[in-house]
């Protein structure tokens, strides 16, 4: 059983430039969060799709994109990049909001994509 | 607005010593839920822990224990006999509502030989 894995592990891009970081959720999950975390910090919600959409949002400006695929796999879209986007993403899965296992359970986590702006 | 407290930024122990980890938690929800996560220097969060608002029962798992006080709004962590691989920034998180969780910032853990 695949647990949350993410792609690509390590990325450097220089100011102004656009990413994509992709994301695919452990098997039986339908619910995608993505999470920021800068050097010694804790983790800061960027947002969370299921059934395709946008369904929470956290202070993120709207250069954070994302998007879900059918598949429930997702991507956090990053564009006009800056030195303080540089930062470890982590991507986190779990069962649907609303589902006995949604609001309860934890969501498990891959292992990030750290990403290094210049 | 929710938030989560960690106010030991570093702790270092020797080998077999107990440590407690401290968290504490801000919300105005009667019902929510609370989450101790590790992080090896891997980056990869790993679950330990969940209690939700209505469970005080302090729980023990191994070497592991976890101390809830509503009363204080504490969730705190102890390790008993401290090990090298424990080295990791452990996390508290809180979750009210649907899936969002907020995080303190971390205490990182020495554990030395």
């Amino acid at each position: 059983d695949a647990g949350v894995t993410q792609s690509p592990t390590h990325l450097i891009k220089t100011r102004g430039q656009q990413v994509t970081l992709r994301c695919s959720p452990k098997s039986g999950h339908d619910t995608v969060s993505w999470y920021q975390q800068a050097l010694g910090q804790g983790p800061q919600f960027i947002f969370q799709y299921y059934e395709e959409e946008e369904r929470q949002r956290g202070n993120f400006p709207d250069r954070f994109s994302g998007h879900q695929f059918p598949n429930y796999s997702s991507e956090l879209n990053v564009n006009a990049l800056l030195l303080g986007d540089s930062a470890l993403y982590l991507c986190a899965s779990s069962p649907r909001p609303g589902t006995s296992g949604g609001t309860y359970n934890e969501q498990f986590f891959g292992p990030g994509t750290r990403l290094t702006v210049l | 607005a929710q938030k989560v407290t960690q106010a030991q930024t570093e702790i270092s122990v020797v080998e077999k010593e107990d440590v407690t980890l401290d968290c504490v938690y801000e919300t105005r929800d009667t019902t929510y839920y609370l989450f101790w996560y590790k992080q090896p220097p891997s980056g990869e969060l790993v679950f330990l822990i969940r209690r939700n608002s209505f469970d005080e029962q302090n729980e023990i798992s191994g070497r592991y224990s976890w101390n809830f006080q509503k009363s204080t709004s504490s969730f705190n962590f102890t390790i008993t006999a401290s090990q090298v691989v424990d080295s990791a920034v452990y996390f508290c998180a809180l979750k009210t509502g649907f899936q969002k969780l907020v995080f303190g910032t971390g205490t990182r853990l020495l554990v030395s030989p």
